[in-house]
């Protein structure tokens, strides 16, 4: 892996599914692992930055996994919400002190 | 105010002119990223200051782009010659002077070049 890439590209799930999607990302020279989440005319906003191998951390509905030797992460959404619609971004890098590399994002929609 | 601030919102303008992007960082936040983002894509990397050096500018397309950020605070991103392809999303972010620091964007710069 040369750049940080994600999939899947779209999903389209209903109310109340849960559903996960990747990130994978070059496994050397790794510094952290970010999630954020960007909704529709608004800014992306963080959901995770993680930095340890076997990292996993959680907000409310929203989980993420982080193994750095193999170089993904996977974000995990239990009971999706139409609110959850959003394009879900990751990135690696340091940031606050070097470069940060996106992928292209997952666009969810949550079907009521 | 709290967040990071752009202006402006919406920018349209004719190929071959110059424009300017302005970003307003949350005080404090030393670290400073632009990013461009096309239709489909995610945010394309253009140059990160640190305080008012450029650390990173390897992003940058050409030397149509130019970036400053003489006080160590606000940003300007700046475009000469614009061309239709420039068209996109100018997303400005800042960050605290730490390891894994997360990334506090601003709602973007919506350029379109006709």
């Amino acid at each position: 892996i040369l750049n940080v890439e994600q999939s899947p590209q779209s999903l389209h799930v209903q109310e109340g599914d849960s559903t996960n999607f990747t990130c994978s990302f070059p496994s050397s020279n790794f510094y952290a692992l970010h999630w954020y989440r960007w909704e529709t005319a608004k800014s992306p906003e963080a959901l995770f930055v993680m930095t340890l191998n076997g990292d996993e951390k959680k907000k409310g509905r929203i989980s993420a996994t982080l193994n750095t030797k193999e170089g993904y992460s996977y974000l995990y959404i239990k009971g999706s919400q139409p609110e959850d619609s959003a394009t879900y971004l990751c990135a690696e890098g340091p940031g606050g002190y070097q470069k940060v590399t996106f992928g292209t994002g997952t666009k969810l929609q949550v079907i009521p | 105010g709290a967040g990071v601030s752009q202006t402006p919102s919406n920018k349209v303008t004719e190929k071959g002119k110059y424009v300017e992007l302005r970003c307003d960082p949350i005080s404090g936040h030393t670290a400073l990223y632009w990013y461009r983002q096309s239709l489909g894509q995610g945010p394309e990397f253009l140059i990160y200051f640190q305080g008012t050096g450029a650390a990173d500018d390897s992003g940058l397309p050409n030397d149509r782009f130019f970036a400053v950020r003489p006080e160590g605070s606000v940003s300007t991103l700046k475009i000469q010659r614009t061309e239709r392809g420039d068209s996109a999303v100018y997303l400005c972010a800042s960050s605290q002077d730490r390891e894994a620091g997360e990334l506090f964007f601003g709602e973007g710069s919506r350029l379109t070049v006709l």
